[in-house]
């Protein structure tokens, strides 16, 4: 069984300051890690993903998150926000293996408003 | 246009009627899959298909039917609907994985609101 926690329901920020969504998962087995991004009225999209290899992983719009596998976490960071980063933000977490159905067991969500 | 397209992305209706929500892809993605969206929940699983007329059961699938005839369709049908099941639908796809991570790809979600 896996499971997902984002700690934060909402995270306020100012404009050009940091921000650390953070996201603690449990799995029996080896996982990927996922962040994914719903901006207002939309679904969900990529934002970045952890498979293996660095701890750091780098997505789009300038956001990264590490991967911390003693503290089983996976928390997402930007060291500067922009309004248009106001959106909710889902952790994700999936079990490794190859074929046949793959369940993807998804956090809450947080939702992010950046203030001007 | 290539890519994921659910409809309608808005329904109102009442206790008791049918609803069916469509789900269209683009890319011949093997497997689709439907969520649900409530506050304090997230996204839980409702059915997924790994394949043309294969299907199973998700988290949540009690009040929900679905079908999957071509592999670029996957409806999601309520065949009474309960104002427990007022929502916001997400259809999702993605290929079949040898190796590497299942990404999804989502469609734009369909609000459901049941009176």
């Amino acid at each position: 069984a896996q499971s997902v926690t984002q700690l934060d329901s909402q995270v306020p920020v100012f404009e050009e300051a940091p921000v650390e969504l953070r996201c603690n998962y449990s799995s029996s087995v080896s996982v990927y890690l996922f962040w994914y991004v719903q901006y207002p009225n939309q679904g969900l999209q990529l934002l970045l993903k952890y498979l293996s290899g660095s701890t750091l992983v780098k997505g789009i719009n300038g956001f990264e998150a590490e991967f911390n596998k003693s503290q089983t976490s996976f928390h997402l960071r930007k060291p500067s926000v922009h309004i248009s980063d106001t959106a909710e933000y889902f952790c994700a977490v999936g079990p490794l293996g190859s074929g046949g159905y793959q369940k993807v067991t998804f956090g809450t969500g947080t939702k992010l408003q950046v203030i001007p | 246009d290539a890519g994921i397209t659910q409809s309608p992305r808005y329904k109102i209706t009442e206790t008791g009627r049918q609803v069916t929500l469509m789900c269209h892809q683009t890319w011949s993605h093997s497997y689709m899959f439907w969520y649900r969206q409530d506050l304090g929940h997230g996204l839980r699983l409702i059915y997924y298909s790994a394949a043309a007329d294969i299907t199973d059961k998700g988290e949540v699938p009690d009040g929900y039917v679905v079908s999957r005839s071509k592999t670029e369709n996957f409806p999601l049908t309520l065949e009474s609907a309960t104002r427990s099941q007022t929502s916001v639908y997400f259809c999702a796809s993605r290929d079949r994985v040898y190796s590497g991570a299942n990404v999804l790809t989502f469609g734009a979600g369909s609000r459901l609101t049941v009176l």
